[in-house]
This record gives structure tokens, sequence and C-alpha cells, in this order.
């Protein structure tokens, strides 16, 4: 089936605009992150939903950033008054975990690249 | 404060010999390391993974190790082929991967043919 998909793979936008990023999560998983991978750093964690309801949230960096999954399938990061230093390439990823014992593989999309001018 | 360190920011290894990827870690908490590899555009994709109750984890030419006294882990590919060129990156976690994973920086592997 198919994989994790984003949208728009390229976002460029002025500082201080407001943003928003999807996700497609592959179909039945129940588990989606969302990172933030800066030059020359490796994909930073900001959040993560189970079902419909985010179980953390504590790499989002400050209110201005928020992510919603409200069916429990499709996410949005939202992101107000963008700043320079939001540009980044934002990573999503989907699971199966379930909570038990064993590792479910995070699957990852292909990003969507956020250029704030 | 970084919880998962390469130190290595780049390899070059010949084709045909082993490539050694190196990893440390500080968080005693992380139960879960993988590692994940990532061609340019591209989201990483999950390589091999190794749990805490374990010191080797072999897959074909990929094998983990795991060095929990010293918090370090590597990675071992032999034989290097050259589509293994690609940014690498180790990852930790706790209860066995199912919860955010925190990355090092990567360090990109070049085979040279």
């Amino acid at each position: 089936g198919a994989g994790v998909s984003q949208t728009p793979s390229n976002k460029v936008t002025e500082k201080g605009k407001y943003v928003e990023l999807r996700c497609d999560p592959i179909s039945g998983h129940t588990a989606l992150y969302w990172y933030r991978q800066s030059l020359g750093q490796g994909p930073e964690f900001l959040i993560y939903f189970q079902g419909t309801g985010a179980a953390d949230d504590s790499g989002l960096p400050n209110d201005r950033f928020f992510a919603v999954r409200p069916e429990g399938s499709v996410s949005t990061l939202k992101i107000q008054r963008t700043e320079r230093g939001d540009s980044a390439v934002y990573l999503c990823a989907s699971s199966n975990a379930l909570g038990l014992a064993e590792y479910n593989e995070q699957f990852f999309g292909p990003g969507t690249r956020l250029t704030v001018l | 404060d970084q919880q998962v360190k390469q130190n290595s920011p780049s390899l070059s290894v010949q084709e045909g010999r082993i490539s050694i990827l190196n990893c440390d870690y500080t968080n005693s908490m992380f139960d879960y390391f993988l590692w994940y590899k990532k061609y340019p555009a591209e989201g990483p994709t999950f390589l091999i993974s190794i749990s805490s109750i374990k010191d080797k984890n072999e897959d074909g030419r990929f094998t983990v190790f795991l060095n929990k006294s010293a918090k370090h882990l590597s990675l071992h590919i032999v034989p290097s082929q050259p589509g293994d060129s690609a940014v690498y990156f180790c990852a930790a976690s706790s209860n066995f991967g199912n919860e955010k994973l925190t990355f090092g920086t990567g360090t990109r592997l070049t085979i040279i043919p």
C-alpha cells in the first residue's frame, strides 16, 4: 500500500505568516509522529499522537506550534507567526504501535521543506 | 543537551570493505536503539534495531553491537556496497521504540567503488 505522504513538499513563506503542513499516515496506523530536521542536524521530536489525542507534545518549541489529528488519521501541523528559525524539513512518521512489548517501525514520509524568508 | 551523539560527520570506505559507524548516548532510560538510513529528499528508512537486553543483532550485511556499560553502539556493514552511500542516523527510545525517537546528528557514509 501507499506510504506516508506529506503535502506540500516545499513551502516558502514570509516571516510572520501562518502555515499548515499536512501528513497522511499509512492506513490503519494508530500512532503518528512529527519531527523537525534542521540543516546538519538529526530529526528532532515535536509531538506524538496515539489515535486522536496527543500522547506527548513535549517537543513543541513554543505556543506558536500546534498540531491536530481530529479523526485519528490525517494530521496537520500549524505554525503561527513564522520566524526565520522555523526553516527546516518537517517530517511525519506513522506506526502501528499499540503499546505492546514489541517494536513497531516508524515509517517516515519524505518531509515538507519549509523556508521562512 | 545532545543525548545521542555521532561524532563522525562523514566516513569514506572502499567497496567490499567493512564500514563501522559509531554512536554514543547519555540517557540511561533508553532501552531501544535503532539505525536509520536517509537518502537526499527522502524520509529516513529503518535499517536495524537492538533492545537493551541484547548486545548484538544481525540482519544480512548489517550488524548492530550494543555496549551498555559504555553507552555505545555501532553499526557494521560488510561488505560495503555503493548503494550503501547515504546518511546514517542513530536513534534511541524507550518502551521498545514505541515512543519518540531521539536522533543523533548523522554520519554521511560514502562507498568508493
